[in-house]
């Protein structure tokens, strides 16, 4: 079955550091692009980072450029999120999600698998 | 980065109703926009890809239509189980960006 399971949310003080894992099921990482999503509560869903399929090109949203770090192990079948000084803003569920290519051609990606989230509080 | 807006922002509606949910993008993206529907502590699931095309498993009464900067998503007979919020997606750019969301709530 093809799944996406994170973990290594929790209440974390202002300042501190986590390490969010997301790891896969079902399917083989290494040919995906991935992403990072945050919702914070009560709120819209948006971007936080993106790796490509082979990890050698990222991106990231204006906001945590410099504190995060968007991370894969093929071999582990695992995608990592590192948070460095964690902001009150941070906070929310961080969902993995797996881009797919669409269409007849594949011209189109749309996120098909996204995992369950995990919650990140931040609270001193 | 690719700006997405949404209207309206929340909407009532009765079981039964047509409902229309308009994203419009800040430039071009030709068809490149997806729709999502979040129900409440769930992770988001695709219904419509690249503008028009319904994903696999999608039940027919979801369609979507529009090119270069306005789109819609269409829901032909609300149905209860189609109350939730609806996000568009630009996949223009790989810095990918959402609108704000649309919630629809029973009437």
């Amino acid at each position: 079955q093809v799944q996406l399971a994170e973990s290594g949310g929790g209440v974390v003080q202002p300042g501190r550091s986590l390490r969010l894992s997301c790891e896969v099921s079902g399917f083989t990482l290494n040919s995906y692009t991935m992403y990072w999503v945050r919702q914070a509560p009560g709120k819209g869903l948006d971007w936080v980072a993106v790796i490509s399929s082979d990890g050698s090109n990222t991106y990231y949203t204006d906001s945590v450029k410099g504190r995060f770090t968007i991370s894969r192990d093929n071999s582990k079948n695992t995608l990592y999120l590192r948070i460095n000084s964690l902001r009150t803003e941070d906070a929310g569920v961080y969902y993995c999600a797996r881009e797919r290519r669409m269409g007849s051609f594949g011209d189109f990606e749309a996120f098909d698998i996204w995992g369950q989230g995990t919650l990140v509080a931040v609270s001193s | 980065d690719i700006q997405m807006t949404q209207s309206p922002s929340s909407l009532s509606a009765s079981v039964g109703d047509r409902v229309t949910i308009t994203c419009r993008a800040s430039q071009n993206i030709s068809t490149y926009i997806n729709w999502y529907q979040q129900k409440l502590g769930k992770a988001p699931k695709v219904l419509i890809y690249a503008a028009s095309s319904l994903q696999s498993g999608v039940p027919s009464r979801f369609s979507g239509s529009g090119s270069g900067t306005d789109f819609t998503l269409t829901i032909s007979s609300l149905q209860p189980e189609d109350f939730a919020t609806y996000y568009c997606q630009q996949s223009y750019s790989i810095v990918c960006t959402f609108g704000p969301g649309t919630k629809v709530d029973i009437k």
